[in-house]
């Protein structure tokens, strides 16, 4: 079975840091990039992050640059995302998905996501 | 405000057919392939069309995706009450070089 599985939100005072990672499963985790989405309550869906299969390339929604981070662990099969000097308006359910390869935005594998709340 | 303009709303009775918009710009969906997916609360968005018109392995032929210039669509024929979901399109966007999203349609099967 193909799995991604998000962990590590919470509830976060402005200004503080959290680290939300994604298990990955039941697939050729090496060969994968992966992206981070992002939904806040009664929002549509934005994109965070990606990171590339040998994790050299990372890129950035600019709402977030600069603050945000992913990274990867291909021994482990996990992405991370280290949110730093997070802001209310991070508050959102946070989705690792893989990339699809077919194309710059299609993403096929997606997990249940993990739930952020910035608030003092 | 989303880059890309989705009806927020749409409904139809089952066997209908529905059609939802998606409309961006020739950065974006005029250049680029147009993906769609399906969401459920609770879980995590599904692929449901990808290069505008292809459907993924165990995606029934009753979603087909369309495209004319800066606008895409996508089709359900013979609606079923387990199409109830919100449907978001997607695209590259040349201009800020990332993937963008629509705001999202909440399908109702009435």
């Amino acid at each position: 079975q193909v799995h991604l599985v998000e962990s590590g939100g919470g509830v976060v005072q402005p200004g503080k840091s959290l680290r939300l990672s994604c298990a990955a499963s039941g697939f050729r985790f090496r060969s994968s990039g992966f992206h981070w989405v992002r939904q806040a309550p009664g929002k549509g869906l934005e994109w965070v992050a990606v990171i590339s299969s040998d994790g050299n390339n990372k890129f950035y929604a600019d709402s977030v640059k600069g603050r945000l981070s992913i990274s990867r662990d291909n021994s482990e099969n996990t992405v991370d995302l280290q949110m730093n000097s997070l802001r209310p308006e991070d508050t959102a359910i946070y989705y690792c998905a893989k990339d699809s390869g077919y194309d710059l935005s299609a993403f096929d594998i997606w997990g249940r996501g993990t739930m952020v709340t910035v608030s003092s | 405000q989303s880059v890309l303009a989705q009806p927020p709303s749409a409904s139809g009775t089952p066997g209908q057919r529905v059609t939802i918009s998606c409309s961006g710009s020739s950065s974006n969906v005029g250049r680029n392939g147009v993906n769609w997916y399906q969401h459920l609360p609770g879980t995590g968005p599904k692929l449901l069309i990808y290069r505008t018109n292809q459907r993924p392995s165990g995606v029934p032929d009753r979603f087909s995706g369309s495209k004319s210039g800066p606008s895409a669509s996508l089709a359900i024929s013979s609606l079923q009450s387990e199409d109830e979901a919100y449907y978001y399109c997607a695209t590259w966007d040349d201009s800020v070089s990332t993937p963008v999203f629509g705001g999202g349609t909440q399908l109702t099967v009435l």
